[in-house]
């Protein structure tokens, strides 16, 4: 089955620790993001890439970074300096041809620092 | 920087009722997509109308689009108790990313 997988589901960190968040995607889509979602909120972008070894800042990225190295893989990590890193982080790919396409969402991670 | 905007922040409604949300945005789009996110759950793409077309249909959702106004609404037809989520549109911005709005939360009562 072709799809987009986070992991893990649920993740928490101690203050001042860096953690990983995974995404993974066999649809062979050429663009990833990574989007935050506070409750009751909308969705603010973090990070995007459209192509492989490139990527993007998006409208919150600081305290973040990420990598694509292969096409499948856009990890996330939360580092130390994000000082509110508790929320809800979802990872979508797309299809980039005239315009985007649909987005396909992973299942989400959701944070806690504790 | 949120695109989309949608009103009402939230909506309670009966079951077999209509169901209307709407979004405005701000810049020049290649298309507008509906999403439909479940509590705690990823985002499921409901349908895409892209900036030349003026309305579309997919089974009980009707979009339609007015780029003169920057804004878009969608319909739920015949509202049922599973159609309970939040409702999100995005836009196509320049073509490089996906820029999503603040949401409506809709609630079917039976």
């Amino acid at each position: 089955d072709g799809g987009i997988t986070q992991s893990p589901k649920y993740l928490f960190r101690k203050e001042g620790q860096n953690v990983t968040l995974s995404c993974e995607q066999n649809l062979n889509h050429d663009a990833m993001y990574w989007y935050r979602q506070d409750p009751g909120q909308g969705l603010r972008l973090i990070y995007y890439s459209q192509i492989v070894n490139d990527f993007q800042k998006g409208d919150i990225a600081e305290g973040y970074s990420v990598s694509r190295e292969k096409k499948e893989s856009f990890p996330l990590t939360v580092t130390s300096a994000q000082k509110n890193p508790t929320a809800f982080y979802l990872c979508a790919s797309s299809i980039r041809g005239d315009g985007f396409t649909e987005a396909f969402f992973g299942q989400g991670t959701r944070l806690t620092v504790v | 920087s949120q695109q989309g905007e949608e009103d009402p922040q939230a909506l309670s409604i009966q079951e077999g009722e209509n169901a209307t949300m709407n979004c405005s945005y701000k810049t020049s789009i290649n298309n507008l997509q509906w999403y439909r996110q479940n509590s705690g759950r990823g985002l499921v793409h409901l349908i895409l109308i892209r900036s030349n077309e003026r309305e579309k249909h997919s089974g009980r959702l009707r979009v339609t689009l007015d780029t003169s106004k920057k804004s878009s609404s969608l319909l739920i037809t015949a509202s049922r108790a599973a159609d309970t989520a939040s409702y999100f549109c995005a836009t196509d911005e320049y073509g490089n990313k996906l820029v999503f709005g603040a949401g409506t939360i809709l609630r079917v009562k039976s």
